[in-house]
């Protein structure tokens, strides 16, 4: 059974630094695509990054050059590193498979970041 | 960048068909699918490539893909389908999502 649980989440300071992890369990990360996806609080989705089986990755332009997509093969894991954090970054962070047939069809429940002073 | 815009939000009596529309610039040229979200959960894919269904979404989903337009539609709306909906499709490398639609099942 596919299983996904991020964790890492807290309060930060604007400025700050965070690397969110997400566990995977049923599946193999380095095989799979793997995606980054959040929620600010009463808002919709917003996709955020996606790193390829062959280790290319992608970013939304809104955090470009702060936030760095990485996974360990051994470990299973994927993670999110989270830096310049800004208070807009505040949101529940999901990770995802995907894409697979162009979509994302595991979540995790998602881990909450908030940025403020 | 390319954008996805959906109606805020969509009313349904109970037993009769949902609409939910999502456009976009030649949306119809790559796949769109959409995912269903919960109050407090985590969102789940519900049609996927445009028109396919996920093991365990009831075949009361379906979903359209045509020129500029995607549409996820609800026959039969059961009041457990009230919920937001998003689309979501790929431009390039980069994901895209929708802008949302509540669904309230009146």
């Amino acid at each position: 059974e596919v299983h996904l649980v991020e964790s890492g989440g807290a309060l930060m300071q604007p400025g700050g630094s965070l690397r969110l992890s997400c566990a995977a369990s049923g599946f193999t990360v380095s095989s799979n695509y793997m995606s980054w996806v959040r929620q600010a609080p009463g808002k919709g989705l917003e996709w955020v990054s996606v790193i390829y089986s062959g280790g290319s990755t992608y970013y939304a332009d809104s955090v470009k050059g702060r936030f760095t997509i990485s996974r360990d093969n051994y470990k299973n894991t994927l993670y999110l590193q989270m830096n310049s954090l800004r208070a807009d970054d505040t949101a529940v962070y999901y990770c995802a498979r995907g894409p697979l047939d162009t979509s994302l069809d595991y979540w995790g429940q998602g881990t909450l970041v908030t940025v403020s002073s | 960048s390319y954008e996805l815009t959906q109606p805020p939000s969509v009313s349904v009596s109970p037993g009769q068909t949902a609409s939910i529309t999502c456009s976009g610039d030649k949306l119809g040229d790559r796949y769109a699918c959409w995912y269903q979200q919960k109050p407090g959960q985590s969102p789940v894919l519900v049609i996927y490539q445009d028109t396919k269904r996920p093991s365990g979404i009831p075949e009361r989903f379906s979903g359209s893909n045509s020129g500029n337009t995607a549409t996820l539609t609800i026959s039969g709306t059961q009041a457990m389908d009230e919920a937001d909906y998003y689309c979501q499709a790929w431009d390039s490398s980069t994901g895209v999502f929708g802008t949302g639609t509540k669904v309230t099942v009146l």
